[in-house]
């Protein structure tokens, strides 16, 4: 069965630090896509990135980036220079190649302080 | 914005009641999800509809039940609520429903029941 774990729970900076969110996927597919998503204070869920398994090139966009490493069956984002307006829950999820519900992590709460 | 939409944003309702939760897919999506958001179970999928059909089915109770009809909207009918059914409920879509594919959320629908 797929699993995802966000072993950070609550992750507090102050502005312009940078901070990592980690997240670790259980899978047996081949194929499988990970999946970050936000949700603000207001609740709802944005599409933040979408990978698949055999894209493990990692990407940077603006102060985002994220690391994927099938070796550690890890899929770590990163917010460089982060700010008040990042605060967030982020999720990690996974989805395999023939099922289409997403699993989701348990969240980290990220709260970015001035 | 997703270009999801949910009606309504807010719920409040006694035991017992029965409510329906309506969603509206982005233009061009042919797939419906829907998830559901609680404190103690975090983001769980409940069910997904693939133009008129259902594709898939979650931890969905027996007293939930949904449909997506013609012209693409979808309906998550809850009855004989109980306290443990408060939460926050996702309605998300896709262009296909094929595996792998981004789920595009909407704001969500928050239930109370009391």
């Amino acid at each position: 069965a797929q699993k995802v774990t966000q072993a950070q729970t609550e992750i507090s900076v102050v502005e312009k630090e940078d901070v990592t969110l980690d997240c670790v996927y259980e899978t047996r597919d081949t194929t499988y896509y990970l999946f970050w998503y936000k949700q603000p204070p207001s609740g709802e869920l944005v599409f933040l990135i979408r990978r698949n398994s055999f894209d493990e090139q990692n990407e940077i966009s603006g102060r985002y980036s994220w690391n994927f490493q099938k070796s550690t069956s890890s899929f770590n984002f990163t917010i460089t220079a982060s700010q008040v307006v990042d605060s967030a829950v982020y999720f990690c999820a996974t989805l395999s190649g023939g099922y289409n519900k997403l699993i989701f992590g348990a969240g980290t709460r990220l709260a970015v302080h001035p | 914005d997703s270009g999801v939409t949910q009606t309504p944003k807010h719920l409040i309702t006694a035991t017992g009641q029965r409510v329906t939760l309506r969603c509206s897919p982005r233009s061009g999506d042919l797939s419906v999800y829907w998830y559901q958001q609680s404190l103690d179970q975090g983001l769980q999928f409940l069910i997904q509809y693939y133009n008129g059909e259902e594709r898939a089915k979650g931890n969905i109770l027996e007293r939930f039940s949904a449909q997506q009809f013609p012209d693409l909207h979808s309906e998550l009918n809850l009855s004989s609520l109980e306290l443990g059914d408060s939460a926050l409920y996702f309605c998300a879509s896709s262009v296909a429903g094929f595996g792998g594919e981004t789920q595009y959320f909407g704001p969500g629908t928050r239930l109370l029941v009391l």
